[in-house]
C-alpha cells in the first residue's frame, strides 16, 4: 500500500516568516501534486512535479520533488495571512487509477 | 458554472437512513473520483470511474457504499443504512484524462449522521 506522510501536521507562524512542509513515502510515484484547501471548499491544485529533482516556483512558493521520486517539499517565503489553509500532497499510484493524499499540514499565519 | 458541482451541500440523516450524493463533473472529463474526508484529515480514496466503467472501488468502506456513473457523466454515491462513522465530507473530483492529470474538486457534501 502506498502511503504519503506529511509533516508537520500543524504549523502556526507569524507573518513574514519562512516555512517548509514535507511529504514523504517509501514508494515511488509517477508524479506528486500539491493542493491547498480552505474551509468549506474542495482542494485546489497548486503544482504537479513529475521529474526526479524537479524544482518549481509559484510566486513565494517553491516545490521540490526528490531525486528518487519518493518525497517532496513545499517552501513558503515570507508567509502572509492569505497563505493560511490545509496543504495536501498527493501522488498517483503506479497503476495510475487513483490519486492518494497525505493527511495534510494545517498552516496558520498570524498577522 | 464550469466547475465540479456537488449536491446537496449539507445532509443530515438519522442512523439507518439511506442517502444519495450527487456529483456533476466538468463536461468532457473522463475520470471521476469519490473521496471521503474526515475532520482534520486528508481525503481518503473511495472509488474511481473512467467514463461509465468503475475501475477501482477498493476504497469503499463496506457493502453499504455504492457508486454509479451510468452515462459516463453524472455520478451518484449511495450509502445505505447510514451509521455515525459515515459522518464526513464526501468530495467528488474529475479530471480530463487518466494519468498525471490534475484533479478538479467540488466543494463536497457534508454528511452528518445523528
Amino acid at each position: 500500500t502506498q502511503l504519503l506522510e506529511q509533516s508537520p501536521q500543524f504549523l502556526s507562524i507569524q507573518e513574514g516568516e519562512n516555512l517548509t512542509v514535507y511529504c514523504n513515502s517509501s514508494s515511488v510515484f509517477s508524479s506528486l501534486q500539491w493542493y491547498r484547501q480552505e474551509p468549506g471548499e474542495g482542494p485546489v491544485l497548486l503544482v504537479t512535479v513529475v521529474t526526479g529533482g524537479e524544482v518549481k516556483k509559484l510566486k513565494r512558493l517553491t516545490f521540490q520533488f526528490g531525486d528518487a521520486r519518493k518525497d517532496s517539499s513545499l517552501h513558503i517565503t515570507a508567509a502572509q495571512p492569505g497563505d493560511t489553509g490545509l496543504y495536501l500532497c498527493a501522488g498517483e499510484n503506479t497503476g495510475g487509477f487513483k490519486t492518494i493524499f497525505g493527511a495534510g499540514t494545517r498552516l496558520f499565519v498570524k498577522a | 458554472g464550469a466547475g465540479v458541482s456537488q449536491s446537496p451541500r449539507y445532509k443530515v440523516a438519522k442512523r439507518g437512513q439511506d442517502v444519495a450524493l450527487r456529483c456533476d463533473p466538468i463536461s468532457g472529463h473522463v475520470s471521476l473520483f469519490w473521496y471521503q474526508q474526515a475532520l482534520g484529515q486528508g481525503p481518503e480514496f473511495l472509488t474511481y470511474f473512467q467514463n461509465e466503467a468503475q475501475l477501482d472501488k477498493s476504497g469503499l468502506p463496506s457493502d453499504r457504499f455504492f457508486a454509479e456513473r451510468p452515462e459516463g457523466s453524472v455520478s451518484t454515491l449511495k450509502i445505505q443504512r447510514t451509521q455515525q462513522e459515515d459522518s464526513a465530507v464526501y468530495l467528488c473530483a474529475s479530471s480530463f484524462r487518466q494519468g498525471n492529470s490534475p484533479l478538479h474538486f467540488g466543494n463536497g457534501t457534508r454528511l452528518t449522521v445523528t
